[in-house]
């Protein structure tokens, strides 16, 4: 199994542009998270999911956007970056909450908004 | 909220010594989680307790759910062992669904 995959691990974006950060799991969890870390600082959630179709704001959601189609995939959607938005993203799952599962994580995405 | 707080926030040891970083928190909870971030940036899970004690190799995780407090050890830790150690728990107000990070603990281990 590959686990957690995210794409593209690095990226170099221009202010205003916008891209779409991947991430798929093959292990059928339910719960798939993103998470930004900016450096010397710890993890903040932006977006979660539920399961597939449910998608709730985290502790920092603004300037973002996801969906969940199917189990598999939570990509992220970043519209008019900013320099604020450079950051290290990483997607993790689970297969239900963290009061009983544990979290996999992808390897991040590493994105600098300039 | 929950609130986490690790300490130390940095820690330098020598080759063979014994490490132990501390985790406390606000709430009660389910389950507490130690993770391991790679100085490459990867992020694995450690342990996720609920009681007692657990140990994989030379890591030991134990936790007191009376005094909201948990802590990592690492016996003979070795230059490899050099990473950000990680405690977070579920967040009580979103029926669990999501977890609180502390902010980490550098560990450095010298040879």
């Amino acid at each position: 199994n590959a686990g957690v995959t995210q794409t593209p691990k690095f990226r170099i974006l221009k202010i205003g542009q916008s891209m779409t950060l991947q991430c798929t799991q093959d292990m059928n969890h339910n719960y798939m998270y993103w998470y930004r870390q900016d450096p010397g600082m710890g993890l903040k959630l932006i977006y979660y999911s539920v399961g597939a179709g449910i998608t709730d704001k985290g502790e920092v959601p603004n300037g973002y956007n996801v969906s969940r189609s199917t189990t598999e995939d939570f990509p992220l959607r970043l519209e008019l970056a900013a320099p604020s938005q450079t950051s290290v993203y990483f997607c993790a799952s689970s297969y239900s909450g963290p009061g009983g599962n544990i979290q996999y994580f992808g390897a991040g995405t590493r994105l600098s908004v300039l | 909220k929950n609130e986490v707080e690790q300490s130390p926030q940095n820690l330098t040891a020598q080759e063979g010594e014994f490490i132990t970083i501390n985790c406390s928190y606000s709430v009660g909870i389910s389950a507490l989680h130690w993770l391991q971030q790679h100085p490459g940036g990867g992020i694995v899970s450690l342990f996720m307790l609920s009681s007692g004690k657990k140990k994989h190799g030379r890591l030991i995780a134990t936790i007191n759910i009376q005094e909201k407090h948990s802590s990592l050890h690492i016996t003979a830790s070795h230059p490899r062992d050099s990473a950000v150690y990680i405690c977070a728990v579920p967040q009580v107000e979103t029926s669990g669904s999501r977890l609180t990070f502390g902010e980490g603990t550098q560990l450095t281990v010298n040879p």
